[in-house]
């Protein structure tokens, strides 16, 4: 099993609105990742979760609030999100902090914010 | 501050021929160096790696070139099908971090 799982697929939710996505993964890698992209744009890094902990907030809004309740599973809680917060939000996963580990991606939320 | 370019935004190639993508960094400190394919409204698919001490790295019909004097790597698809087109994007990181830092992608389209 090399997937990485992410749902839903698509959101549209309004500035007021309370939502999560949810990334699963059974590979047994223990660091997992939030990226964002926008459209023409590369991925860029949001958080990063290594052994449950976070390890990395790339100065993100506090209107995201990740969530790591167990080695599978990452949540990213989203609340008084904004139109140009839309965008693919990316889940991925990777053996552990290591060298020579590639991240495996999740098919993305489309998200869009009204 | 783009770390990581792809100057090219699009190359076309007819199938059978060989695609070189091309890719450039300008920290020194990156040491591990990744290609993605990606599809629209996809995740990106991992491809090929190289760490900074080799200077290719082949699996397949996907080759991956380092220069670390020039810092460039560059991938070698051969031959191109058409089910290679997609977003090609190159990542770099530092000292087997957790941090990916993608450059900006190059569209790839391998005409019949």
């Amino acid at each position: 099993d090399t997937e990485v799982t992410q749902t839903p697929k698509h959101l549209v939710m309004g500035m007021t609105n309370k939502k999560s996505l949810k990334c699963e993964q059974h590979m047994g890698h223990r660091a997992m990742y939030w990226y964002k992209q926008k459209a023409k744009k590369p991925p860029e890094l949001m958080f990063v979760y290594s052994y449950e902990k976070l390890s990395i907030n790339e100065s993100v809004p506090s209107r995201f609030s990740p969530e790591c309740p167990n080695s599978s599973l990452l949540n990213l809680h989203l609340h008084a999100l904004q139109p140009e917060d839309s965008a693919l939000y990316l889940c991925a996963s990777s053996q552990d902090r290591g060298f020579n580990t590639e991240a495996f991606f999740g098919q993305g939320t489309r998200l869009t914010v009204v | 501050d783009q770390q990581v370019k792809q100057n090219s935004p699009s190359l076309s190639v007819q199938e059978g021929r060989i695609s070189i993508l091309n890719c450039d960094y300008t920290n020194s400190m990156f040491d591990y160096f990744l290609w993605y394919k990606k599809y629209p409204a996809e995740g990106p698919t991992f491809l090929i790696s190289i760490s900074s001490i080799k200077d290719k790295n082949e699996d397949g019909r996907f080759t991956v070139f380092l220069n670390k004097s020039a810092k460039h790597l560059s991938l070698h698809i051969v031959p191109s099908q058409p089910g290679d087109s997609a977003v090609y994007f190159c990542a770099a990181s530092t000292g087997g971090g957790n941090k990916l830092t993608f450059g900006t992608g190059t569209q790839l389209k391998v005409e019949l």
